[in-house]
């Protein structure tokens, strides 16, 4: 499968754990991106890479949410002390930037429940 | 049409028909837009493309309109068939030289397609 790989699909777990999930974007692409999307709504951005530099992380929803892509391949998100409000589906998406940037492809999202 | 708390905004179609789904966009910088569409628990999948010096781009059986004096932004699916039942998801994406390159979602449309 060559298409954009996240992991776990789910992820149950109680509110004060920390959570952390994985995404693998297409091989060739040096974008990639992290969004939440909660029911009902639209998915909305967290924070983006390109290669190893996170460009962008002012949305990131508090300081327990972080992410890495140390080696601008995968990426992770973080959720540290979860709540009950960060349950949601987490999308990670990549892109590849060049003189004409390509569409972002999505992966199948976590999705996390916090109880 | 507008969306209301938190009901997306519904299209009911019978299969065959042909389905309009509209999308109002806020940035005039957007140079680039793409239509998504969202099966329940999975990711985005990319439909079609428009970029800002197009007015009309056409796939199969998807048509996309770009009206940038109104910031509008429509996907046109004939003969439409259950397998097209999903939420449908406009993104702008503007390209800013050196700046941040956020694909940036709106709510959504539910399009049932009844047999």
């Amino acid at each position: 499968d060559t298409g954009v790989s996240q992991n776990p699909r789910h992820k149950i777990t109680k509110r004060g754990q920390n959570v952390t999930f994985r995404c693998d974007p297409i091989s060739e692409h040096n974008r990639l991106y992290w969004y939440r999307q909660t029911l009902g709504q639209g998915p909305e951005f967290l924070t983006y890479f390109q290669n190893e530099a996170q460009l962008e992380k002012s949305r990131l929803l508090s300081d327990r949410f972080s992410a890495e892509r140390p080696k601008g391949s995968f990426s992770t998100l973080e959720i540290q002390r979860t709540e009950q409000g960060d349950s949601a589906m987490y999308l990670c998406a990549s892109s590849l930037a060049g003189p004409i940037d390509t569409e972002a492809f999505f992966g199948q999202g976590t999705r996390l429940t916090v109880v | 049409g507008e969306s209301v708390g938190l009901h997306l905004p519904t299209l009911s179609v019978q299969e065959g028909d042909n389905s309009i789904i509209n999308c109002a966009y806020s940035n005039s910088a957007s140079d680039y837009f793409i239509w998504y569409k969202q099966e329940s628990g999975k990711g985005p999948q990319f439909i079609i493309d428009i970029r800002s010096n197009m007015d009309k781009r056409q796939g199969q059986r998807v048509t996309v309109l770009l009206n940038k004096t109104v910031k509008h932004l429509s996907l046109q699916i004939a003969a439409t068939q259950p397998g097209d039942s999903a939420v449908y998801f406009c993104a702008e994406i503007p390209l800013t030289s050196g700046g941040s390159y956020i694909p940036t979602f709106g709510r959504g449309t539910s399009l049932i397609v009844h047999p």
